[in-house]
């Protein structure tokens, strides 16, 4: 399978624990984006990738969420602090290029307690 | 910020046609996309139009894009109970990322 990874699929963690989530894009995708959705609504942004800059965060990335993409590959999602408000499903997407479309993984689930 | 609005539900009989419809207010979007999310699952490009066309046929996916109204639907034509789930528009703003909509919910009985 060459589509979007992310692991792990489903994470339960108590209040105030450090998560961390991985995403292994499509091979050789340049751009690589965090989105976040709860229940009822549409995915919301976080922040993007181009290679291993990250280019922009979203305001609801706050001091606690954390993201790299050290090699302009693999990326990962740290979440410090967990708190109630944090469940969600954290869904990962890469493209070829900004000009071409975007392909999501299947998406990790988070659940604080 | 820049808004996509989607009606929340449709409900249709199997073999009928779906349309489901979205506004956008982003005038820079260059492309629009319709994803398809099954329960638990990621979401799944179905079909996208370039901004600078009006119509996209895909199988039994009909795309129509009117850019003066902002308005986008997807016409889903016999309409299987294999097409149940939920249905985003997006559009890809001035800076290639997508904005989405809540989601349709597409509900198709026997």
């Amino acid at each position: 399978d060459t589509g979007v990874s992310q692991d792990p699929r489903h994470k339960i963690t108590k209040r105030g624990q450090n998560v961390t989530f991985r995403c292994d894009p499509i091979s050789e995708h340049n751009r690589l984006y965090w989105y976040r959705q709860t229940l009822g609504q549409g995915p919301e942004f976080l922040t993007y990738f181009q290679n291993e800059a990250q280019l922009e965060k979203s305001r609801l990335l706050s001091d606690r969420f954390s993201a790299e993409r050290p090699k302009g590959s693999f990326s990962t999602l740290e979440i410090q602090r967990t708190e109630q408000g944090d469940s969600a499903m954290y869904l990962c997407a890469s493209s070829p290029d900004v000009r071409n479309t975007i392909y999501f993984g299947e998406g990790s689930w988070l659940t604080v307690v | 910020g820049e808004d996509v609005e989607q009606s929340l539900f449709l409900s249709v009989r199997e073999g009928d046609s779906s349309v489901i419809n979205c506004t956008y207010t982003d005038s820079s979007s260059t492309y629009l996309y319709w994803y398809k999310q099954e329960p638990g699952a990621g979401l799944q490009l179905l079909t996208y139009i370039f901004s600078n066309m009006d119509m996209k046929q895909d199988q039994r996916l009909t795309v129509l894009l009117n850019k003066k109204d902002k308005h986008l639907s997807l016409r889903i034509a016999d309409t299987q109970t294999g097409d149940s789930a939920i249905y985003f528009c997006a559009d890809s703003g001035g800076s290639y990322i997508p904005t989405f909509g809540r989601g349709t919910s597409l509900i198709v009985h026997p």
